[in-house]
């Protein structure tokens, strides 16, 4: 069975500061793998995505994200948050049937 | 622009009411999910739908059921509502290609849903 892992329920950093968002799956295939964010009372919009090649990938918003197989992970990150970064941001697992397997989420603050 | 829509943002029902939520999708994509959302769980698949007519059961289909009627639009049907449904709702979807994996879901803003 697939799953997806967030170890890290809230975070604060400070404005200006860098940002690494933890994620971490398990499955047995190449995974096809998400970050979405959502803003408060939004829905979800799509940051990034690997499916292959590169390992690093680019996103929107100035975020990207490294995929590395040895570790099953795959970490958000963004060298200078604002304030408008605070939301709370999902990793997601995609399987052959474009069905995605969630984690439980990490909710960001960012202090002034 | 992408556009997924939902009928309500907010819906306050009592238990044992028939609750309808509302999907709608203008970018004519095939694929179409719904989702409730609970703190520290994520985002849990309640159905899906690869077609007009058809529907798959997700993760969580208990108390739940599906219609699609247009290729547009997608509802979720809570048949008798209880407490344990309250939650917020999302609706997405997708195109469905050969890689079908890496398509990207768009997602509608999500109905909250509270049963009294």
């Amino acid at each position: 069975a697939q799953s997806v892992t967030q170890p890290d329920i809230h975070i604060t950093v400070s404005e200006g500061a860098s940002l690494e968002l933890r994620c971490n799956y398990s499955y047995g295939a190449t995974p096809y793998l998400f970050w979405y964010v959502q803003s408060p009372g939004q829905g979800l919009q799509l940051l990034l995505k690997y499916f292959s090649g590169d390992t690093l990938v680019q996103g929107i918003k100035g975020f990207e994200a490294e995929f590395k197989r040895s570790q099953s992970s795959f970490n958000l990150r963004k060298p200078s948050v604002h304030w408008s970064d605070a939301a709370e941001y999902f990793c997601a697992l995609g399987n052959a049937g474009n069905m995605l397997t969630f984690g439980g989420g990490t909710r960001l603050m960012v202090k002034p | 622009d992408v556009k997924v829509t939902q009928s309500s943002r907010y819906l306050v029902k009592r238990t044992g009411e028939k609750v309808f939520l509302e999907c709608v999708q203008d970018m004519d994509h095939e694929n179409m999910f719904w989702y409730r959302q609970d703190p520290g769980l994520g985002l849990r698949l309640i159905y899906f739908s690869y077609d007009v007519k058809m529907k798959e059961k997700g993760d969580i289909p208990e108390g739940y059921s599906v219609s699609r009627e247009k290729k547009e639009r997608f509802s979720l049907i809570l048949e008798s509502a209880s407490t344990n449904q309250t939650s917020m709702y999302l609706c997405a979807s997708s195109t469905r290609t050969q890689g079908a994996q890496e398509e990207t879901q768009y997602f509608g803003p999500g109905t909250r849903l509270l049963v009294l």
